[in-house]
This record gives structure tokens, C-alpha cells and sequence, in this order.
């Protein structure tokens, strides 16, 4: 069956640090990777997106790393600032099947002043 | 560009009850999609568009319709609301539905609430 895995499900950190989210996936025939951001209240924003070939995608300051080979992806997120408050959802796409994305449950992230 | 708009943000209907959840994209996009997003779970599938004048169904339709009224427009019907059906409603579009590597864009949502 294919799934989406994140961890952890909630997180709490202070502004100014770093902090990584964790994506595992049994997803096949794997497409693609993408990192989304929720904020409360709103639909979410893609951040990155990763193919099987890539290792590695940033955004300011969001770096996201893909392992294919063990079906793994990180989001990490350096001197994190208050607006950084949202959800981490994890999607992977396949490249076929009725159902192309498969969304992860999310990470919802706290940065406490 | 408004990107996807979606009304209305908020709704309370008590079981039984019928409403449309409107949805349009100004983005000249063919595919359109409807999730439901409950707590502790990955956003769903309800149903998709792939484009104007097709409709199909996705992981979790019963209870629902939908029509692709135009290019732009897609909406969802609840015929005869039950309680399970509250939950958080997101339109969303992307060029092409086979392309995945284009991205989805997502409306900020509509919360229903089934008393």
C-alpha cells in the first residue's frame, strides 16, 4: 500500500534554531518529492520539489534531502523565525496510477520566542 | 491573479441538509482536484478533473458530486449532509494532472461543520 510517513507529529523550538523533519515513504512508482507548507487556516504552499535523481533542493531556509534507495526525505529548516509556525507536509507522486499525489499526515512546528 | 478561490471559507449545516462548495482558478489550468483534510490524516482525494468536461472519482467520493462547470470553475455538492463529512474542504488546481512534476496549487479551504 502506498504511504506517507512524517516525524516527528509535532514539534516545539525556540526562534533562531534548527531544526529537521522527517519523511518516510512506500510509495512506487515514485515520481517525484514535495515539501509543502500549511499555515493555519490556509491551503498549502509548495516549498520544494525533488525528482529520483536529485539529493538535494533549497529554498532560503529550507533544505530538503532525498535518499531513493531508502525512501527517505528531510526537511531542514536553518534559524527558524516565528512565521516559520505552520505544518510540514510531506507528498510523493506517482507516475501512474489513479491517485498521483500521496500526502503525509504532516509535522506541525512551533517557534516560541 | 487570485490564484484558486474557494467560498465559502466558513459553513454549519445540520445532517441532511444540501450545499455547493464553489471553487475557480484564474490560472488558465486544466486539472482540478478535491480533498478533504481531517485531523491525523493526509489530505484525501474526492474527486478530480482532468479537464474541462471530465470528472472521475477519487479515494473517498460517496456522499458527494461534483461538476466542472468550465475551465475555470469546479464545484462539490453535498447532497444530504451527514456528520462525517465535517472536515476541511481544499480546491486545488495544476496544469496538467499527468504532469506531477507541475505544481498544485491549493485555495485556502472551506470548513464544514455537520451538527
Amino acid at each position: 500500500k502506498n504511504q506517507v510517513e512524517q516525524s516527528p507529529q509535532s514539534l516545539i523550538i525556540l526562534e533562531g534554531k534548527n531544526c529537521t523533519l522527517q519523511c518516510n515513504y512506500t510509495v512506487s512508482p515514485f515520481s517525484n518529492l514535495r515539501w509543502y507548507k500549511q499555515d493555519t487556516g490556509r491551503g498549502p504552499v509548495s516549498l520544494t520539489i525533488m525528482t529520483f535523481s536529485e539529493n538535494t533542493k533549497s529554498n532560503r531556509r529550507y533544505t530538503a534531502t532525498l535518499d531513493a534507495d531508502t525512501k527517505q526525505s528531510s526537511l531542514h529548516i536553518t534559524a527558524s523565525q516565528l512565521s516559520d509556525s505552520a505544518s510540514y507536509i510531506c507528498v510523493v507522486s506517482l507516475t501512474s496510477g489513479t491517485y498521483k499525489y500521496i500526502f503525509g499526515t504532516g509535522t506541525r512546528l512551533k517557534v516560541l520566542a | 491573479n487570485a490564484g484558486v478561490t474557494q467560498t465559502p471559507k466558513f459553513q454549519v449545516l445540520k445532517t441532511g441538509q444540501s450545499m455547493t462548495l464553489q471553487c475557480a482558478q484564474d490560472m488558465n489550468h486544466n486539472s482540478m482536484y478535491w480533498y478533504r483534510q481531517d485531523p491525523g490524516m493526509g489530505l484525501r482525494l474526492i474527486y478530480y478533473s482532468a479537464s474541462e468536461g471530465t470528472t472521475d472519482k477519487g479515494e473517498v467520493p460517496n456522499g458527494y458530486n461534483v461538476s466542472r462547470l468550465n475551465k475555470r470553475e469546479f464545484s462539490l455538492r453535498l447532497e444530504s449532509a451527514a456528520p462525517s463529512q465535517t472536515s476541511v474542504y481544499f480546491c486545488a488546481s495544476s496544469a496538467d494532472r499527468d504532469r506531477v512534476l507541475w505544481e498544485q496549487f491549493f485555495g485556502p479551504g472551506t470548513r464544514l461543520t455537520v451538527l
